[in-house]
Parts: structure tokens; C-alpha cells; sequence
């Protein structure tokens, strides 16, 4: 039973346009929630988080949003660059339990 | 200052057999974390060890066990390999056991034959 969802296998953005990647989640008792990024032949990078007390979060070039209401987070890049192509994963735990890992989608930034 | 290192890189098995998969994390965390990838999808939550102790276990067949060592090392092990074992097994280190962002190690490309 997959938790939580990326239903965009995949994105191409123009560089220095907005990239805005999706994730839906099922689980209510998700109580804070991550962005990965993964190069291929490397682990994951922890890129950005949120907590379930707020619905926005801001680092540099990326923004985390969250809709509690609707289950749903996204991750704005802005502007994307092309060393921004790579796997992006989000991934949830409730209370510092386990994480629960979305599919990934794959971001492409052409020049 | 080295991050998580997992060894080997890359290991192919015949069905059957047994595997160690083994995992140092950075220097200073306690907590470690075992996932699964296999091709095409996220990581899926295996184990975590903190202090030597099991703190979490994902929904895996015994087949699969971890230990962790007092310098916080730790190895995966798995039984009685199946070919749908085949998959990157990806180690992450945390300074403790409920800390949120968790540092990944390049993973083990498993291949069982």
C-alpha cells in the first residue's frame, strides 16, 4: 500500500523557469515531510523539510509547500538550473517513525 | 569528513545463498537505517538500529536481519536469497534515532541470479 504518491514519473523544465514538483500522501498521522535528490550511482541528498505545523518552508532556490487539507505537498525550484537534473524523492514519517518513500520523479532541466 | 560508507559496491548471488551487507556510518551518529530500492521505486524502510537496539523494523520476511556494533557499524543480512531480492540496498545515518534528515551512504547494487 503505497503511503505516499509522485504520479509524475517525470518533468522537463527550460533553465531558469519554475520546476514545481508534486506528492500526495494518504496517511493523516504524517507529521513531517522531506525532499530528496539522487544522482544516479549515489544515495539520496536531503535537500528540504516541513513539519505538519506549517505549510511553507524556504531554502535558497527551493520552497517546500504543504496542504494538510488536501494530503498534498510540492517542492517549487526556482530557477532551475541544469545541475538540478536528477530523481527527486519525497518521503514522510509520522512521529519519527519510519519514512515512507514516493516513487521519485525524474527532473530534467534543459539549457 | 567521510559520510556513510557501504561495502561492497556491488555483490551478485545465486538464489539461495546468504548475504552480508555491511555499512559505517559518519562519524558521531548513532542511529542507523536500512532501505530497499528496488528499480523504479523509492526506498522502502527495512530496519533502524540506535544504540546497538533495533528501534523500527518495515514489513520484511525474517529472512532479512541486521545487527548494529558498538562503534555504530552495522551489517544487513539476508537468507535464503530471492531473485526478487535484487535491488540497491541503501544505508543512512542519523545523529540520533528520531532525527528527520537522514544521510544516505552510495548503496550495495545487489544481484541475485
Amino acid at each position: 500500500d503505497q503511503q505516499v504518491k509522485q504520479n509524475s514519473p517525470s518533468l522537463s523544465v527550460q533553465e531558469g523557469r519554475i520546476s514545481i514538483l508534486n506528492c500526495d500522501y494518504t496517511n493523516s498521522m504524517f507529521d513531517y515531510f522531506l525532499w530528496y535528490k539522487k544522482y544516479p550511482a549515489e544515495g539520496p541528498t536531503f535537500l528540504i523539510s516541513i513539519s505538519s505545523i506549517k505549510d511553507k518552508n524556504e531554502d535558497g532556490r527551493f520552497t517546500v509547500f504543504l496542504n494538510k487539507s488536501a494530503k498534498h505537498l510540492s517542492l517549487h525550484i526556482v530557477p532551475s538550473q541544469p545541475g538540478d537534473s536528477a530523481v527527486y524523492f519525497c518521503a514522510a514519517s509520522a512521529y519519527g517513525n519510519q519514512f515512507y518513500f514516493g516513487t521519485g520523479t525524474s527532473l530534467t532541466v534543459i539549457p | 569528513d567521510a559520510g556513510v560508507t557501504q561495502s561492497p559496491t556491488h555483490l551478485i548471488k545465486t538464489r539461495g545463498q546468504h548475504v552480508t551487507l555491511r555499512c559505517s556510518p559518519i562519524s558521531g551518529h548513532k542511529s542507523v537505517s536500512w532501505y530497499q530500492q528496488v528499480l523504479g521505486q523509492g526506498p522502502q524502510f527495512i530496519f533502524q538500529y540506535y544504540e546497538k537496539e533495533e528501534r523500527g523494523r518495515g514489513n520484511f520476511p525474517d529472512r532479512f536481519s541486521a545487527r548494529q556494533f558498538p562503534n555504530y557499524s552495522s551489517e544487513l543480512n539476508v537468507n535464503a536469497l530471492l531473485l526478487g531480492d535484487s535491488a540497491l540496498y541503501l544505508c543512512a545515518s542519523t545523529p540520533e534515532a528520531l532525527r528527520h534528515e537522514q544521510y544516505f551512504g552510495p548503496g550495495t547494487r545487489l544481484t541475485v541470479t
